[in-house]
């Protein structure tokens, strides 16, 4: 049972254009969401979070979209750098004790 | 350079073994949690201590033990090895019990089961 789903395996995107990551989920109760980069041989490392209060929170070039509505995520990176290339991880928070993440997003940033 | 601290980066073992995969914190985090990523997987949450104390349960099988020691390093036992077990297992960190608050993550110790 995938509470968070990330259905796109890959994404590849142009240097300087917009890249735009998707999250969805199914449980409601969940009250906080976080997307982590995780490069290979290295562990995941935090980006962003936004709470289950807010539809938008922006940190730099990273801006993440809650929809409650319609149970969905996603991720903006704008401008993508090759440097952003990555596996991207969505994951939920459900009361406060457990992190559920998404199976990942591979976004190859190409000059 | 998260702070976290897993040591082995490697183990190559055989069914039927057991392996422990140890796991030091950040310094001043309280909290370990252990991740599980098989093939194509999403990270799968195994266990958490806190303070050294079990604070949520994931997905862990009952061949898999883990524990938190006083001076805040937890050890993962898995026993009775088989191939599914074969995975890249993540130890993260936090300051606090909650997991609202960003973790940070060790690079991994990747098993294989042969």
């Amino acid at each position: 049972d995938q509470q968070v789903k990330q259905n796109s395996p890959s994404l590849s995107v142009q240097e300087g254009r917009i890249s735009i990551l998707n999250c969805d989920y199914t449980n409601s109760m969940f009250d906080y969401f976080l997307w982590y980069k995780k490069y290979p041989a290295e562990g995941p490392t935090f980006l962003i979070s936004i709470s289950s209060i807010k539809d938008k929170n922006e940190d730099g070039r990273f801006t993440v979209f809650l929809n409650k509505s319609a149970k969905h995520l996603s991720l903006h990176i704008v401008p993508s750098q090759p440097g952003d290339s990555a596996v991207y991880f969505c994951a939920a928070v459900y009361n406060t004790d457990k992190l559920i993440f998404g199976t990942g997003t591979r976004l190859q940033v190409f000059p | 350079d998260s702070g976290v601290t897993q040591t082995p980066k490697h183990l190559i073992t055989a069914t039927g073994q057991r392996v422990t995969l140890r796991c030091s914190p950040r310094s001043g985090d309280l909290s370990v949690y252990w991740y599980q990523q098989s093939l194509d997987q999403g990270l799968q949450f195994l266990i958490q201590y806190y303070n050294g104390e079990e604070r949520a349960k994931g997905n862990i099988l009952e061949r898999f033990s883990a524990q938190q020691f006083p001076d805040l390093h937890s050890e993962l036992n898995l026993s009775s090895l088989e191939l599914g077990d074969s995975a890249l297992y993540f130890c993260a960190s936090s300051p606090g019990p909650t997991t609202n608050e960003k973790l940070f993550f060790g690079s991994g110790t990747q098993l294989s089961v042969l």
